[in-house]
């Protein structure tokens, strides 16, 4: 199967600081990568739709100014944490959709904000 | 919007024994595919199955088929000769003509030697 790469897979960072999040499509192209978020033991909470060249659709509630996304290549979407503050740690977790109606996921990154 | 609706969070099974667990959803579309994805304690999502929603038959993968009730949007997930293995987080998830994802609250199945 195809196979997304996700980096780094563990960040502590501190308080104030940024952080940003890789999700390479490794042997496919894709259009949409999706960024997720899930807490301990809940479900995968969607959190934008990634759109190489053009703006990054994000789900009510997502502050786009603290969760920056930017999808500038075929195989390439980074996510940056701004300003992190510890009720930003949490797990997060990228897909892209190497075709039609199946999305591959990377291995997510624990980001710890102390 | 679609939801996705687990009610069981959390199922353990005999090893070697079958064990399903249920998934109901929500929509007002015609055309979707459905998803079963496995997230096992590395946290790597992994497809388990896929049932598109315009097909009778039910989706099969080895140990792992599916009972599609579309008209009842249900989707349930059985797991036939359970392995250690096999003990994960169960996410059923709605894929629809928007592009997007929508995932259940998961099932945390345990498997007992």
């Amino acid at each position: 199967g195809a196979v997304v790469s996700q980096h780094p897979s563990r960040v502590i960072c501190k308080s104030g600081t940024s952080v940003k999040i890789e999700c390479r499509s490794l042997d496919f192209q894709a259009t949409t990568m999706f960024w997720y978020r899930q807490f301990p033991k809940k479900s995968l909470m969607l959190m934008a739709t990634s759109n190489e060249g053009s703006k990054a659709t994000y789900e009510q509630g997502v502050e786009k100014d603290k969760f920056l996304i930017n999808h500038a290549s075929l195989t390439l979407s980074t996510l940056t944490v701004t300003s992190a503050h510890p009720e930003d740690s949490s797990f997060y977790i990228c897909s892209a959709d190497g075709r039609v109606t199946e999305a591959f996921f990377g291995q997510g990154t624990r980001l710890t904000v102390v | 919007a679609q939801t996705v609706t687990q009610s069981q969070p959390e199922m353990s099974v005999q090893e070697a024994e079958t064990v399903t667990l249920s998934c109901t959803y929500d929509t007002s579309e015609s055309d979707y595919y459905l998803f079963w994805y496995k997230q096992p304690p590395s946290r790597q999502m992994i497809l388990v199955i896929r049932q598109e929603a315009y097909k009778q038959q039910n989706a099969t993968e080895n140990r792992f088929s599916v009972n599609f009730q579309k008209a009842a949007k249900s989707f349930s997930l059985k797991i036939s000769d359970s392995q250690l293995g096999d003990a994960a987080m169960y996410f059923c998830a709605y894929f629809n003509t928007g592009n997007q994802f929508y995932f259940g609250t998961g099932t945390s199945l345990t498997v007992i030697p």
